[in-house]
């Protein structure tokens, strides 16, 4: 691998449901972030983490939970999937210090329908 | 509040040039950034701007002016393959990264 990879690629699930979507990097990358795209809105960070060890709420962190025991693996958990939370979601990292800090790499995204 | 504004959806011809303007408020400015996205595809960094004026790459120019809140992305000799989302996003004063929608762009031959 080369980058960050996501899984399940794609998933419907029935409301009330947990689900964690999976993102593993192996960039050794010091922060990572999960956002959700919806049609018509920009990303938007859901949870993110500088380092490992630490985590931070986004903009729309409500029903979602994330951990990061290690440098490579951040995942999302969805406690009790509503249909509201039906979107494609997008890992990413970013080197956290130097140059390009800021600079993220995304995973090729999770499509998620809750019915 | 904060907000990035963009135009919704373009549309240029194969091999001309297209401007995709972005305008900006954010809480402090440390950095703008344009990403690509292919339909269905994860977004693909581009450029990043700190400093006023314009920074080449290749076909892609991007232009930033801090005192208006302005930037916009270049695209010369349009391709096909440049058929995409393009993605404005600001560092605020928190270092956090604050997306505008996107401009969609359609090239006709």
């Amino acid at each position: 691998i080369a980058g960050i990879t996501q899984a399940p690629t794609s998933q419907i699930l029935a409301a009330g449901r947990r689900m964690t979507l999976r993102c593993t990097q192996d960039m050794r990358h010091n922060a990572m972030y999960w956002y959700r795209q919806d049609l018509g809105l920009g990303l938007r960070l859901i949870h993110y983490s500088n380092t490992a060890g630490t985590t931070g709420k986004g903009e729309v962190p409500d029903g979602y939970s994330v951990s990061r025991a290690n440098t490579d693996d951040f995942p999302l958990t969805l406690a009790s999937a509503v249909p509201s939370q039906t979107s494609v979601y997008f890992c990413a990292s970013s080197p956290g210090q130097g140059f390009g800090a800021n600079v993220l790499t995304f995973g090729a995204g999770s499509r998620l329908t809750v019915l | 509040g904060q907000n990035i504004d963009q135009p919704t959806e373009m549309t240029a011809t194969e091999g001309a040039i297209v401007q995709i303007n972005c305008t900006y408020q954010t809480s402090g400015f440390n950095g703008l950034f344009w990403y690509q996205q292919h339909a269905g595809e994860a977004p693909t960094f581009l450029s990043y701007n700190v400093l006023d004026g314009l920074e080449e790459k290749g076909r892609f120019s991007s232009f930033l002016s801090r005192s208006k809140g302005y930037s916009y992305l270049l695209l010369k000799e349009l391709q096909m393959k440049d058929s995409a989302s393009y993605l404005c996003a600001v560092v605020d004063s928190n270092y956090q990264l604050i997306w505008g929608a996107g401009t969609k762009l359609i090239i006709k031959p």
